[in-house]
């Protein structure tokens, strides 16, 4: 089965600076992933994805990801950020089921980054 | 407005009981998946469907059940709930059944007291 993981659970950056939120990922073949944000009893909103074509994938609200194949990695970053994207961050592959054809997202544990002035 | 629609909001119900989540998936979308969203589990998948046929089936409980109907909205009904139904129920819909893109739904709070 195919995973990710999110070694941070919090992340805390000042506004205007740089921001990483790591995502790891173990796939068998080529992988598809995502990034999600949550904010406060909202939904799940779609930042970016990577199925295949440049590593570097530019998403929604200045959000970027680069896919880097050699160390199984897909780290979301923004050169400077605001403090309105302090939110829950979800990194996720998609998994495919063998019988039936049907597939999931599987997530990662979310990263809560925290912008402060 | 990401034109998944997920009714009610919220659901406030006793142990024992049933509920039934509505998804409307976006206009021209097949597929529909229902995820749990909680606190120690995070966000698990449960059941997808496509042009109304089961296709996926994840950590579904036998008291839950779910169905895609010929207008390609989904119900996820929940029966016998217990206190640790309580949760964020959140519906996706994509295009296609092959899991390119996925758009979530604002979700349904349901609590069990």
């Amino acid at each position: 089965a195919q995973s990710v993981a999110q070694p941070e659970d919090q992340v805390n950056v000042a506004e205007g600076n740089p921001l990483t939120v790591k995502c790891t990922y173990s796939v068998s073949g080529n992988p598809y992933l995502f990034w999600y944000v949550q904010y406060p009893n909202r939904g799940l909103q779609f930042l970016l994805k990577y199925i295949t074509g440049d590593n570097l994938v530019k998403g929604s609200y200045g959000f970027e990801a680069e896919f880097n194949k050699s160390q199984t990695s897909f780290h979301l970053k923004k050169p400077s950020a605001l403090v309105s994207d302090s939110a829950l961050y979800f990194c996720a592959v998609r998994d495919i089921f063998l019988t039936g054809g049907g597939n999931k997202l599987t997530f990662g544990t979310g990263t809560q980054l925290k912008v402060e002035l | 407005d990401s034109g998944v629609t997920q009714t009610p909001k919220h659901l406030i119900t006793a142990t024992g009981q049933r509920v039934t989540l509505r998804c409307s998936p976006r206009s021209g979308d097949l597929s529909v998946y229902w995820y749990q969203q909680s606190l120690d589990q995070g966000l698990q998948f449960l059941i997808q469907y496509y042009n109304g046929e089961e296709r996926a089936k994840g950590n579904i409980l036998e008291r839950f059940s779910a169905q895609q109907f010929p207008d390609l909205h989904s119900e996820l009904n929940l029966s016998s709930l217990e206190l640790g139904d309580s949760a964020l129920y959140f519906c996706a819909s994509s295009v296609s059944g092959t899991g390119d893109g996925y758009t979530f739904g604002s979700g349904t709070r349901l609590t069990v007291v």
